[in-house]
């Protein structure tokens, strides 16, 4: 299996910050690793695909980067819609492991 | 618009077999992509459960192998979960996700069901 290791597992920011989560992947993925922002009380939905591939819809403010083993999300200018939990996933191999999430909270 | 919604009972006894379905709308199921279920708790985060594709070839993942099967009915435009054996230890939000081809032969989850909460308890 390939273990999905984010940090950090929270953090605080005030609105208009640059955030970036990271994620390590216990074997190199390539670039197949996605993010999902999951807000209480709702289903995750998914913001990023391949590593950088933006799903349609999600704001230019979320960017992914990474390959191999060590992949990262980025939002530049945090909005107050942009606080929520984010995992990271590789989706490449089965079984199509989670990273254990990170809490983004207001400061 | 593709949409997922989750069915299930709710409230599942120790040793019962808990059965969920998930009914698709807007798309075709045999379509060839892949329905797959995804439970979340509290101690043990987002854990694929398993896969199914328009064909009915499955794969799970090895911690709960013995106890799932996933299936699908073209018929009715659904799929299925069926975990037997359940414990406390499966209490859980179950969802029912969408994994389609990107670019990038990328193949990812991009639609998710609202969840279904299940409870294991006598």
């Amino acid at each position: 299996d390939i273990q999905m290791t984010q940090s950090p597992s929270s953090l605080s920011a005030y609105v208009g910050d640059r955030v970036t989560i990271t994620c390590r992947a216990s074997h190199d993925v390539g670039n197949h690793v996605a993010w999902f922002q999951q807000k209480p009380g709702k289903a995750p939905t998914t913001l990023i695909y391949g590593a950088s591939r933006l799903e349609g819809g999600v704001p230019s403010r979320f960017s992914g980067s990474g390959s191999g083993t060590d992949f990262s999300l980025t939002i530049t200018s945090l909005q107050p819609e942009d606080f929520a939990t984010y995992y990271c996933q590789q989706h490449i191999k089965y079984p199509l492991d989670f990273g254990g999430g990170t809490r983004v909270e207001i400061k | 618009q593709v949409q997922l919604q989750e069915s299930g009972p709710g409230l599942v006894k120790p040793s019962e077999t808990l059965s969920l379905t998930c009914a698709v709308s807007g798309y075709s199921i045999t379509t060839a992509f892949y329905w797959a279920w995804i439970r979340q708790s509290p101690g043990r985060g987002l854990e694929w459960i398993g896969s199914v594709d328009h064909t009915g070839i499955t794969f799970y993942t090895s911690s709960l192998k013995s106890r799932v099967t996933i299936s699908i009915d073209t018929s009715r435009n659904h799929f299925s979960l069926s975990l037997r054996s359940v414990t406390a230890e499966d209490t859980a939000m179950y969802y029912c996700a969408r994994r389609i081809r990107g670019d990038g032969d990328h193949w990812y989850f991009d639609v998710w069901g609202r969840g279904t909460l299940i409870t294991v308890s006598s």
